[in-house]
């Protein structure tokens, strides 16, 4: 079983700074099948990035992620009120799929 | 639009059974693999079993092998997991996902339903 790492668990920031989130894997990940999600309490899981690098539909271009192998980093240009949640990334590609533990982003 | 709505949770007893179903519109449904995720309060994803488009491939996680099993009935659009010999650890919301890739079986999941809770008390 791949084991996913986050850091950090959490990441204050204030609205318009960067953030830079960290995904490690204990194994290389097959064909960067790599994604993040983003969720809100109370609400389900939102796709932002999926193949590593490719922004699902919707998402906005701040959004980006980037990595191979085993080292994986989204990263949110700029901050708005609304992208403070918490964030998970996902490998899928073993037949069992991990997500990490999550990072949470919160507003300081 | 794609709508994933589970249904089937409720309160159970530990080492009793529930089967969980999922309900799909918007899309193809038998174009897509489909999985199960689980969420136990206050905490992180945890991916619990997939299935294939045409169920010839299935896995599970090793904390709900041999107790849990996936189907899906193409016909009728849907989705089921059956959870037998439930502990407490299995407390969660279940959430099922739909696949991103038509025909794949590994992919991203790119739409989520809103989760059917299973509780598990004496």
């Amino acid at each position: 079983e791949i084991v996913l790492t986050q850091s950090p668990g959490t990441l204050s920031l204030s609205p318009g700074e960067r953030a830079t989130l960290s995904c490690r894997a204990s194994q290389s990940v097959s064909s960067s099948y790599l994604a993040w999600y983003q969720q809100k309490p109370g609400q389900a899981p939102r796709l932002l990035i999926y193949g590593a690098s490719s922004r699902a539909t919707g998402i906005p271009d701040r959004f980006s992620g980037s990595g191979s192998g085993t080292d994986f980093t989204l990263t949110i240009s700029r901050l708005e009120p609304e992208d403070f949640a918490v964030y998970y990334c996902q490998q899928y590609g073993s037949s069992t799929r991990t997500f990490g533990q999550g990072t949470k982003l919160e507003i300081k | 639009e794609v709508q994933l709505v589970e249904s089937g949770g409720g309160l159970v007893q530990p080492g009793r059974s529930l089967r969980l179903s999922c309900a799909a519109s918007g899309f193809t449904f038998d174009d897509y693999a489909m999985h199960w995720v689980r969420q136990a309060p206050g905490k992180g994803l945890e991916w619990v079993s997939g299935i294939s488009w045409n169920s010839g491939s299935i896995g599970y996680a090793d904390s709900v092998k041999g107790r849990f099993t996936i189907s899906r009935d193409n016909a009728k659009n849907s989705l089921y997991l059956q959870m037998n010999s439930l502990r407490a650890e299995d407390m969660a919301l279940y959430y099922c996902a739909k696949v991103g890739r038509r025909g794949y079986s590994y992919g991203h999941f790119d739409y989520w339903g809103q989760g059917t809770l299973v509780t598990v008390s004496s």
